[in-house]
């Protein structure tokens, strides 16, 4: 299965911030993913990272708030736009190699806000 | 996507078998049950998955009933480092990737 690396693994920030989340795969992937996993809560997807092309947003999330980028085939960013408390949440990036295959996800970035 | 139901929390021995059960009554016939568990801290992992016939690797086995509308998730013989939350989840097969849609899950604790 594939390596994946999150940075930071966890922030703390002020609110009104902004902060950039990496992911970096060892292999070339086909689809990459965001999801957040509020306090005591399940995973959500947040959007779908496209290479080359705009993010795919989830029912209530949305550009601007989280911008996404792919450049390459393993690597993808998530930014965490103009932060507030209720941002506070595991931010995780997850994998695909296709479409048949199991989605590989790392181990997430712990993100508080003040 | 079709939903799950699965009880919120189990208790398992240590050293015994955890059943976990998944009742997946609406499944479609292109849709697989997939396991993810997850231990504190760390993000989900990858258990096992199937479509209708039964499956077995080196971490579980996964039962599927013959209709398709529960499945079984069997962990042999239970240890404490497998206390975690486990998530059953259909998802179709399109050929091309689709997001995966998390329940709540079932908290299993292994206990001494």
């Amino acid at each position: 299965s594939a390596v994946i690396s999150q940075k930071p693994s966890r922030d703390i920030c002020q609110r009104g911030t902004s902060l950039t989340i990496q992911c970096q795969v060892d292999s070339q992937v086909t689809m990459m993913f965001w999801y957040r996993q509020q306090p005591g809560q399940s995973l959500t997807l947040i959007a779908t990272a496209n290479q080359g092309s705009e993010a795919t947003y989830e029912s209530g999330f949305v550009i601007d708030k989280f911008p996404i980028s792919r450049p390459n085939l393993t690597f993808s960013t998530l930014t965490v736009s103009n932060m507030s408390p209720e941002d506070s949440s595991i931010y995780l990036c997850s994998v695909e190699y296709s479409g048949d295959q199991p989605q590989h996800f790392g181990d997430g970035t712990r993100l508080s806000i003040l | 996507d079709a939903k799950t139901t699965q009880p919120p929390s189990m208790d398992c021995a240590e050293g015994r078998a955890a059943n976990l059960p998944c009742n997946h009554s609406t499944i479609s016939g292109n849709e697989y049950v997939y396991w993810y568990r997850q231990i504190h801290s760390q993000g989900p992992q990858y258990i096992i998955h199937g479509l209708k016939n039964n499956e077995t690797n080196e971490m579980a086995s996964l039962i599927i009933t013959e209709d398709r509308k529960s499945s079984t998730l069997i962990l042999p013989h239970a240890t404490l480092r497998d206390t975690a939350v486990y998530y059953c989840i259909v998802r179709p097969r399109t050929g091309t990737a689709s997001k995966l849609t998390f329940g709540t899950g079932t908290r299993l604790q292994v206990t001494l």
